[in-house]
């Protein structure tokens, strides 16, 4: 199957600090990524849609100027979440659609980020 | 819009029993269902997906699904489970055709093997 990587895998940071989480589809290109966020022992929850070479859709309640998304490329879509602060800390996970006949999604392993 | 209800939150089962994870959905349109398992700290995983032709859907690791369109339902089962079966399973669902189209997941359901 289709291969989906995240980098980091874990980070720790400092409360005002920036972190930037990158998404990488390995074997396909990928015209649509997605971002998830999950809190322990909670459901995934879509944060935005990403879409190859113009703006991502933010889902209600996400605040576009803190959660920055880039998808420059068809296969790397990267988010950085700006000035982090502890409640930020949380996984976040991305997806790639493969755009084949049925648009399958394949998940990255997910990043634990840690906010102090 | 779509919605997702997985009716029990945690299953504790013993291994090489049988175990049933419900979900439901409520969709105005056409969907595709899916099932994903999450091991600790890790991504999701795809078990199996229905979309379309036999309701009754065989995925890896010995889990199977039946979509029941009549009571908008698609749960997963498993005849024996092991101990390695032990992870968080999600129910999700997403509109069929359109490229780009999001899943909507269910609360996801915690399965714990016991030994």
């Amino acid at each position: 199957g289709a291969v989906v990587s995240q980098h980091p895998s874990r980070v720790i940071c400092k409360s005002g600090t920036s972190v930037k989480i990158e998404c990488r589809s390995l074997d396909f290109q990928a015209t649509t990524m997605f971002w998830y966020r999950q809190f322990p022992k909670q459901s995934l929850m879509l944060m935005a849609t990403s879409n190859e070479g113009s703006k991502a859709t933010y889902e209600q309640g996400v605040e576009k100027d803190k959660f920055l998304i880039n998808h420059a490329s068809l296969t790397l879509s990267t988010l950085t979440v700006t000035s982090a602060h502890p409640e930020d800390s949380s996984f976040y996970i991305c997806s790639a659609e493969s755009g084949g006949a049925m648009n399958e999604q394949f998940f990255g392993p997910g990043t634990r980020l840690t906010v102090l | 819009a779509q919605s997702v209800t997985q009716l029990d939150s945690q299953v504790p089962v013993f291994e090489e029993a049988p175990v049933e994870l419900r979900c439901n959905y409520s969709s105005s349109v056409s969907v595709y269902l899916f099932w994903y398992v999450q091991y600790p700290n890790q991504g999701l995983q795809l078990l199996l997906k229905y979309l379309s032709g036999s309701t009754l859907v065989k995925g890896i690791n010995g889990f199977e699904a039946e979509f029941n369109k009549s009571q908008t339902s698609f749960h997963l089962r498993k005849p024996s489970v092991h101990i390695s079966d032990t992870a968080e399973y999600f129910c999700a669902v997403r509109r069929t055709k359109a490229a780009g189209n999001k899943l909507t997941f269910g609360g996801g359901t915690r399965v714990l093997v016991k030994p």
